[in-house]
This record gives C-alpha cells, structure tokens and sequence, in this order.
C-alpha cells in the first residue's frame, strides 16, 4: 500500500512565523500535491509537482511556496504565517499524472 | 477554472437508509472520482469513473458517469454506522474537488 506521510498531526503557531509543513511518500510517485481543506469548501489545491524541482501553482497559491529536493519529500511553506491560514493540509501522490491521488491524515495548523 | 458543485451539503439518515448524492460540473469532463474521507484521515479513492453512462459498483456504493458527461451520482445502499465521514467528487485532470457531502448515520 502506498503511504503518504505527513510530519505532523497538529501544530500551532504564531502570526508572522515562518511554518514548514513536510511530506513523504514510500511509493516512487513522480506526482504531488498540497491541498488545504476548510468547511463547506472541499479541497483546494495550492501547489503540485511532477519532478524533482518542478514545481507548478494551484487555484490558492497566495502565501505559499513548495520545495521539492528529492522525490519522495515535498514540502509546503507559510514565509509569514497568518491567522486565514488556519486549516487542514493535505498532501497526496499519484504515480502518472491524471492517476488517482493517494493522500496523507493531514496537518492541522493553527495560526495564533 | 471549471466548478464542481456537490449536494447535499449534510445529510443525517437512519441506519438502513440508502442514500444518494451528486456533483455537476460546470464543463464537461472526461473523468469522476469519488472518495470517502474518515474522521482524522485522508480521502480514499472509492470509485472512479471513465467513460459516459459508466455505472460502477463497490460493495454497497454505485457509482454513475452521467451521459452528458456535467454530472455524476454516488449512491450507497443499506447504510451503516462506519459510512460515516465525508464524500468527495472530483475531477481527475483538474485535480479539483467538490465541497463534499458530510454524512451522519444514527445507529
């Protein structure tokens, strides 16, 4: 079974902080993906990669940037942490594009 | 970009019940997956859907790509307490979701 892991099940923090919010898969995926999810809202992509160092914007990219130095890790980034970026985070992988996606339990951040 | 639009919203049922939910898209499309989300998890892919007019099951879960390719339907059957959690449409190519149908089944 795929496994998509997420570094961290809850973290709170700070207006103005910088948060890193890690991602790892066991699988080779070629393909990955943030999502934020909020009530009433579903799923919204931020970011996705289908390389190593590729990257390519999503529908809410605003505030965010992604890193993708290896494979299997992709990480989202809040440069300066602020309060409407209170939610749910969810990474996923897919092995081609336009599969399936594979998706982690989620960070929940708190911005305070 | 192209709309999905999920409904209902919430539903709270009996166990027993069947239940039945959809999502339009605003575009045609080429593909439908369903996932179901459990509390404190991530979605799973339940069912996915490639040509129009497809029906699919999965157990008590039927699943249909509407044949003019805008909509798609999720039906489950006789409910029980572990379908409990969230049901998502999307959109394959797009990678986009829709708002989810939040479902409750009272024992």
């Amino acid at each position: 079974d795929v496994k998509v892991t997420q570094s961290s099940r809850y973290l709170v923090k700070r207006t103005g902080e910088k948060v890193f919010l890690e991602c790892v898969q066991d699988m080779d995926h070629e393909n990955m993906f943030w999502y934020r999810q909020d009530p009433g809202l579903g799923l919204r992509l931020i970011y996705f990669s289908y390389d190593v160092k590729m990257k390519e914007k999503g529908d809410i990219p605003e505030g965010y940037s992604v890193s993708r130095e290896k494979k299997e890790r992709f990480s989202l980034i809040l440069e300066s942490a602020s309060t409407n970026q209170t939610s749910m985070y969810l990474c996923a992988s897919s092995l081609l594009p336009y599969s399936p996606l594979h998706f982690g339990n989620g960070t929940r951040l708190t911005v305070t | 970009g192209q709309q999905l639009n999920q409904s209902p919203q919430s539903m709270f049922i009996q166990e027993g019940e069947d239940v039945s939910m959809n999502c339009t898209s605003s575009s045609i499309f080429n593909t439908w997956l369903w996932y179901k989300q459990d509390p404190g998890e991530g979605p799973v892919l339940l069912i996915a859907l490639y040509k129009a007019g497809e029906l699919t099951s999965n157990g008590r879960l039927t699943a249909q790509f509407g044949i003019t390719r805008k909509d798609s339907f999720l039906n489950i059957s006789a409910s029980i307490p572990s379908d409990v959690g969230i049901y998502f449409c999307a959109d394959q190519i797009d990678m986009r979701f829709g708002a989810g149908t939040r479902l409750t089944v009272k024992p």
